[in-house]
């Protein structure tokens, strides 16, 4: 049982480069998450889905895209990457039953990313 | 939207005393509050959670109190230890699918 699983463990891209950022959970988890970790700013959420075949942002959305293939899998993609994107991105995964229903997120390892 | 405050950024204790991190919330709304441990270059663990219909939970020498007239909720830790020293965060749900807002994280530092 692995958890929530997110590869690459580290990146570095160049300005404008794409990439996607891949995350598995294992836990037959409904809801997934996406958040970037910046120094001194805490955790902040990009985009979420709900269920499978749901997305909505969060707080801080742009530059990016997602697309949740399918129960287990949640992916993060930036199409034009920009050195403001440089960050370590978490996943995570909860069983949310109801737009009132809340429950403990566990997060993966992280992905380092560095955009030069 | 919410907005959750934490202090202290910073917090140095010795091994043995105790710790309080503190943390505010706006949104009336929110309904769970859960703390996260993350020790460096690892993920964040959660440690202990409390919903809103609750005041105290307790685990081991973990505490969290909750005042929602406030809007405030702490995280007290007993008899510290330097396995203790990590960055903590206090996140606030307002109930739309688990959806968490983060404080800006407090370091502890634990000296034997």
């Amino acid at each position: 049982n692995a958890g929530v699983t997110q590869t690459p463990k580290f990146q570095v891209l160049k300005t404008g480069q794409s990439m996607t950022l891949q995350c598995a959970q294992d836990m037959n988890h409904n809801s997934m998450y996406w958040y970037r970790q910046d120094p001194g700013m805490g955790l902040r959420l990009i985009y979420y889905s709900a269920s499978e075949g749901t997305t909505d942002k969060g707080e801080v959305p742009n530059g990016y895209n997602v697309s949740r293939l399918n129960k287990r899998e949640f992916s993060l993609r930036l199409e034009s990457a920009a050195p403001s994107q440089t960050s370590v991105y978490f996943c995570a995964s909860s069983e949310v039953r109801g737009l009132t229903d809340n429950q403990p997120q566990h997060f993966g390892d992280g992905t380092r990313l560095s955009i030069l | 939207g919410e907005n959750v405050e934490q202090h202290p950024s910073t917090l140095s204790v010795q091994e043995g005393d105790s710790a309080v991190i503190k943390c505010t919330y706006s949104d009336s709304a929110s309904n769970y509050f859960p703390w996260y441990k993350q020790e460096l270059g690892k993920r964040p663990q959660l440690i202990i959670d409390i919903r809103s219909n609750v005041g105290e939970k307790k685990d081991q020498r973990i505490a969290v109190t909750l005042n929602k007239t406030a809007k405030h909720f702490s995280l007290h830790i007993t008899e510290t230890q330097p396995e203790d020293s990590a960055v903590y965060f206090c996140a606030a749900s307002n109930g739309g699918y688990s959806t968490l807002t983060f404080g800006k994280g407090t370091m502890l530092l634990v000296s034997p």
